[in-house]
């Protein structure tokens, strides 16, 4: 089956670091994708993982561990405009398929 | 560079009528295309995907259908309309199976 886990909501100050978490099992991996989602928009790609380890993008790192399944988004130096909501997704098998969790609203505060 | 154009915006429409929403891509050969159903508050719900002109693959049965005439458009219909398909329909794209999706700007549709 295919199921992928992050929490529903979370607050942070601006200026903080905050680390998303997700945990996934799918049947099939080609990768892990991260996106953010503004409310009302569509959402935009941040990031992708696919081999273990750290890939850090400006203020945005993301993390992976295949065998455990698991991967984090952080987000350092917060913004106000970093508010949105945070989809993880995996890339299924014979990757034509993304599935996606169903996000992680960060509230950020002044 | 590539574009994605999904329209109409938003949309209202009377329960038991007839849906389509078109999506084209720009820029771009022989993409692979996806329509995806987000509900309020909720993740992203892959409807269909398509790898070239006509092959369309269904991931959940509804009264929903998917076609693509041509290479670089995406279509998705319904005969009639129930107010459970009210959502946020994303148009996606990808240039091949392990890279990003881009997205279209989405349609809101309300069935009322």
């Amino acid at each position: 089956g295919q199921n992928i886990d992050q929490p529903t909501e979370m607050t942070a100050t601006e200026g903080a670091i905050v680390q998303i978490n997700c945990t996934y099992q799918t049947s099939g991996f080609n990768g892990l994708f991260w996106y953010q989602q503004h409310a009302g928009e569509a959402p935009t790609f941040l990031s992708y993982n696919v081999l273990d380890g750290l890939e850090e993008k400006g203020r945005f790192s993301s993390f992976l561990s295949r065998s455990k399944g698991y991967s984090y988004l952080l987000l350092k130096e917060l913004q106000m405009k970093d508010s949105a909501s945070y989809l993880c997704a995996v890339g299924g098998a014979g990757g034509f398929k993304t599935i996606f969790g169903a996000g992680t609203r960060l509230f950020v505060k002044a | 560079s590539q574009t994605i154009h999904q329209w109409p915006a938003t949309l209202v429409q009377p329960v038991g009528s007839p849906l389509s929403l078109e999506c084209t891509v720009e820029g771009t050969s022989n993409p692979n295309l996806y329509w995806y159903r987000q509900a309020a508050g909720r993740g992203l719900q892959l409807l269909f995907y398509s790898v070239g002109i006509g092959q369309i693959s269904s991931e959940v049965p509804q009264n929903l259908s998917a076609s693509r005439p041509q290479d670089r458009q995406f279509i998705l219909s319904s005969k009639k309309l129930l107010l459970s398909d009210s959502g946020f329909y994303l148009c996606a794209w990808k240039a091949g199976t392990n890279t990003e999706a881009f997205f279209g700007q989405g349609t809101r549709l309300t069935v009322v």
